[in-house]
């Protein structure tokens, strides 16, 4: 079945960078893009760009531009979210989504599980 | 503050219907799709509603999605105890840095 296995738990001292994995099964992997979405405790959605596995083209949204890097290993099927300059504010869970559509139909139709990036001193 | 509006929270007892509003503008829901999607307590957001008003496999007829002009809908019918989540709508915004978007959030509570 078609899923995404992120990476385990980080913890990680403020000014730090954090990688995140994102291993996606089932379907393939150069077809669809891949998102990056946090979510912190009791918080709404916040999207933070997209990358497309073909290509490696990406897209960040401007709050994240500068401090994130979005890259991928089609070999093994797997896109990594980076974070860099962490501090206490990007304590939060990670999710990675499927983006399907084109233009302005754009959605997310699987998503991994989540990984808890805490940032503490 | 997030791009799309919606409320914080709504309820209604087993059996009811309930909607959710979400509300834009023209850069985003006024010229795109909107999705909708749930995520139950403690796990992670799955889609429920694309394009509007399409439901991917699986997703019961109970729930369905509409937008006119730069709002949108989620209907929810027959609740049950086990539709207390938390519901997102999101879309493209095509604004200057085109991005994804996301209301803040509504949680259902069924009485």
């Amino acid at each position: 079945q078609v899923q995404l296995v992120q990476s385990g738990a980080e913890v990680k001292k403020p000014g730090a960078s954090v990688k995140v994995s994102c291993k996606a099964s089932g379907y393939t992997f150069t077809s669809y893009d891949i998102n990056w979405v946090r979510q912190a405790t009791g918080q709404g959605l916040e999207w933070m760009g997209w990358m497309n596995p073909n290509s490696g083209n990406t897209g960040y949204a401007q709050k994240f531009q500068g401090r994130v890097t979005m890259t991928r290993n089609t070999s093994i099927s797997t896109a990594y979210m980076e974070l860099s300059s962490l501090r206490s504010e990007d304590t939060a869970v990670y999710y990675c989504a499927r983006g399907r559509g084109s233009g302005n139909r754009y959605y997310m139709d699987v998503w991994g599980k989540g990984t808890t990036v805490t940032v503490s001193s | 503050q997030s791009v799309l509006t919606q409320p914080p929270s709504v309820s209604a007892a087993p059996g009811q219907k309930v909607t959710i509003s979400c509300s834009g503008s023209s850069s985003n829901i006024g010229n795109n799709y909107v999705s909708w999607y749930q995520q139950l307590p403690g796990t992670a957001p799955k889609l429920l509603i694309y394009e509007n008003n399409k439901r991917p496999s699986g997703i019961p007829d109970r729930f369905s999605g509409s937008k006119s002009g730069t709002s949108a809908t989620l209907g929810i019918t027959g609740l049950q105890t086990g539709d207390e989540a938390d519901y997102y709508c999101g879309t493209w915004d095509s604004s200057l840095s085109a991005h994804v978007v996301f209301g803040g959030g509504t949680k259902l509570t069924v009485l």
